[in-house]
């Protein structure tokens, strides 16, 4: 089945630092990936999506993410962190074999300091 | 925001009781899931409908059973809640098998 992994369980940032969040994939075929964000107590919000096509993703908040089919990739990246980025970030991908379900990474926590 | 709501927002329950949570949407989506989140485990799913009357388990689906009697309510039931069942559980909707999930905003389930 379609799994992801993200391999960095914390990241710390300086405000006003560039900021890259790791995630690699597994499935054979083309995956549908999404990022997503989670502030403390609150529900997961979408931040970018890929199905197919342009391989680098425009998401909100300035994010952007690139699909690297190479390296089994799609890294989430931001040119310059905001201390209102402060949030914990999923990756996740379609498993088709359970009702398109999502398979989540088990997520990055980002702290930002001034 | 997707018309997504949970209830109730925050639970707590003693060992033995049965629960249930309630999702309801507003947005007449096909697909409707429930996944519980706990550390470390990031987000994993309990059970998905495909449409009303079907249903389907997930990868943590044992003491968990739902129901889906209309298109915009799915209910998770708990039968005999167990201290491993606190966690926090959160209903996503999705228009089509593959689309972009649309989550609410989750309930803390304590079991004691």
């Amino acid at each position: 089945a379609q799994s992801v992994t993200q391999p960095d369980i914390h990241i710390t940032v300086s405000e006003g630092a560039s900021l890259e969040l790791r995630c690699n994939y597994s499935y054979g075929a083309t995956p549908y990936l999404f990022w997503y964000v989670q502030s403390p107590g609150q529900g997961l919000q979408l931040l970018l999506k890929y199905f197919s096509g342009d391989t680098l993703v425009q998401g909100i908040k300035g994010f952007e993410a690139e699909f690297k089919r190479s390296q089994s990739s799609f890294n989430l990246r931001k040119p310059s962190v905001h201390w209102s980025d402060a949030a914990e970030y999923f990756c996740a991908v379609v498993n088709s074999n359970s009702g398109y379900a999502l398979n989540f990474g088990k997520g990055t926590s980002l702290l930002v300091t001034p | 925001d997707a018309g997504i709501t949970q209830s109730p927002r925050h639970k707590v329950t003693e060992t033995g009781t049965p629960v249930t949570l309630r999702c309801h949407q507003t947005e007449n989506h096909r697909y409707m899931y429930w996944y519980r989140q706990d550390p470390g485990h990031g987000l994993r799913l309990i059970h998905y409908s495909y449409g009303v009357k079907d249903t389907d388990k997930g990868e943590v689906s044992d003491g968990y059973s739902v129901s889906r009697s209309k298109t915009e309510d799915f209910l998770l039931t708990l039968e005999s809640a167990t201290s491993s069942q606190t966690s926090v559980y959160f209903c996503a909707i999705s228009e089509f098998g593959g689309d972009i999930q649309y989550f609410g905003a989750g309930t803390r389930l304590s079991v004691l």
